[in-house]
Formats: C-alpha cells, sequence, structure tokens
C-alpha cells in the first residue's frame, strides 16, 4: 500500500518559470517530510525538508508547502533552471522514511 | 569530505550466487538503511539499523541480510533466495533515528545485474 503518492510521471516547464511539484499521502503519523532530486545511475540528493509542525519552508529557490488537513506536499522551484531538470522524490517519515514514486522534472531553455 | 560510499557501482552475478554490497560512511551516523529501487517505483527499503550491533527488516528483506559490526560499515548480502535481485541498491545514513529535522544521506548506489 503505497501511503506517498506522487501522481504525476513527470512534468515540462519553461526555463524561469515555476516548477510544482506535488505529492499526496495517507497516514496522519508522518512527521517530517522531504524532498530529493536524483539523476540517473546516482543516489538521490537532499533538497529541503519540513516538519510537520510547520507549514512552508524556504530554500533560496525551492520552497516546501505542507497542507496537513489535505494530507499535501508541494515543492516549488522559482526561477526553473535547466540544472534542475532531474527526476524528484518526496518522502515521508513514520518511524522509517516512506518513498513516493517520483516525477521526472524537465526544463526546458 | 564526509560522505557515503558504495561499491562497486556495477555488479554482475550468476543466479544461484550470493553477493555483498558494500557500504561506508564517514558522516560518524547511527542509523544506516538499504533501499532498492526499480524502475517505475518508490524506494523501498530492506534493511536498517539504528545503531551497531542492531538491525531490523524493512518492507522488503526476504532473500536479503545484513550485518552492523561497526558503525561507519553496513554491508548487504544478495542471496539466491532473492526473487528478483536485478535492481538499483542505494544505502543511507541519518544521524540518529527518528532525530529532528534528520534527512537521510545517500550514497552514488549499486546496480547489481544477476542473469
Amino acid at each position: 500500500d503505497q501511503q506517498v503518492k506522487q501522481n504525476s510521471p513527470s512534468l515540462s516547464v519553461q526555463e524561469g518559470r515555476i516548477s510544482i511539484l506535488n505529492c499526496d499521502y495517507t497516514n496522519s503519523m508522518f512527521d517530517y517530510f522531504l524532498w530529493y532530486k536524483k539523476y540517473p545511475a546516482e543516489g538521490p540528493t537532499f533538497l529541503i525538508s519540513i516538519s510537520s509542525i510547520k507549514d512552508k519552508n524556504e530554500d533560496g529557490r525551492f520552497t516546501v508547502f505542507l497542507n496537513k488537513s489535505a494530507k499535501h506536499l508541494s515543492l516549488h522551484i522559482v526561477p526553473s533552471q535547466p540544472g534542475d531538470s532531474a527526476v524528484y522524490f518526496c518522502a515521508a517519515r513514520a518511524g522509517q522514511f516512506y518513498f513516493g514514486t517520483g516525477t521526472s522534472l524537465t526544463v526546458i531553455p | 569530505d564526509g560522505g557515503i560510499t558504495q561499491s562497486p557501482k556495477y555488479l554482475f552475478r550468476k543466479e544461484g550466487q550470493n553477493v555483498t554490497l558494500s557500504c561506508e560512511q564517514n558522516l560518524n551516523h547511527d542509523a544506516m538503511y538499504w533501499y532498492r529501487q526499480d524502475p517505475g517505483q518508490g524506494l523501498r527499503l530492506i534493511y536498517y539499523s539504528q545503531i551497531v550491533n542492531d538491525f531490523q527488516k524493512g518492507d522488503i528483506a526476504e532473500g536479503y541480510s545484513v550485518s552492523r559490526e561497526k558503525k561507519e560499515s553496513f554491508p548487504l548480502t544478495v542471496t539466491s533466495a532473492q526473487k528478483n535481485p536485478t535492481a538499483f541498491y542505494l544505502c543511507a545514513s541519518s544521524i540518529r533515528w527518528g532525530a529532528y529535522n534528520s534527512p537521510l544521506h545517500f550514497g552514488n548506489g549499486t546496480r547489481l545485474t544477476v542473469t
């Protein structure tokens, strides 16, 4: 049973525009949420995280939003750059970490 | 530079052979993890270790074994009992199990192909 879901397998965005990646979850016991970026044949790289007691966290071009009532997590990248093209995984923790299936982002120059 | 080293990057084995994947970290992290990634799927937890000399089964532990004799090392053995061993294997660590604001840090993975 997939507790963390990324329903969009892919997303294309023009350079300079906003990229919005979405993630839904089912387990209300998740206390910590994260986003990772991954290139083929490499390990995921940690991007940004948010505790369940907050609803927003920013780090440079990356902002994560948490809507606990909707059990929804999103990552905003502004402005998008071609180097942002990668697969993005959301993850959530309830003891162990649970991962979504990933969204492949393509930023078009 | 602190990090997680997985070796080798590519590994080929014949069906029926056991194979051990190496994972070493110099981050001084207590917790270590093994994940498996298959095409179109998220990362699935095989085993984890909260502290030295302790480890627990994850969601897909059948056909795998681990040891945690040293803080910095968490090798994974893929046994002949694992029905679909061909996959991309990722090792990760975190400061402590359940610690506040403690993300997973990943190695660069080992691609195992069993024929």
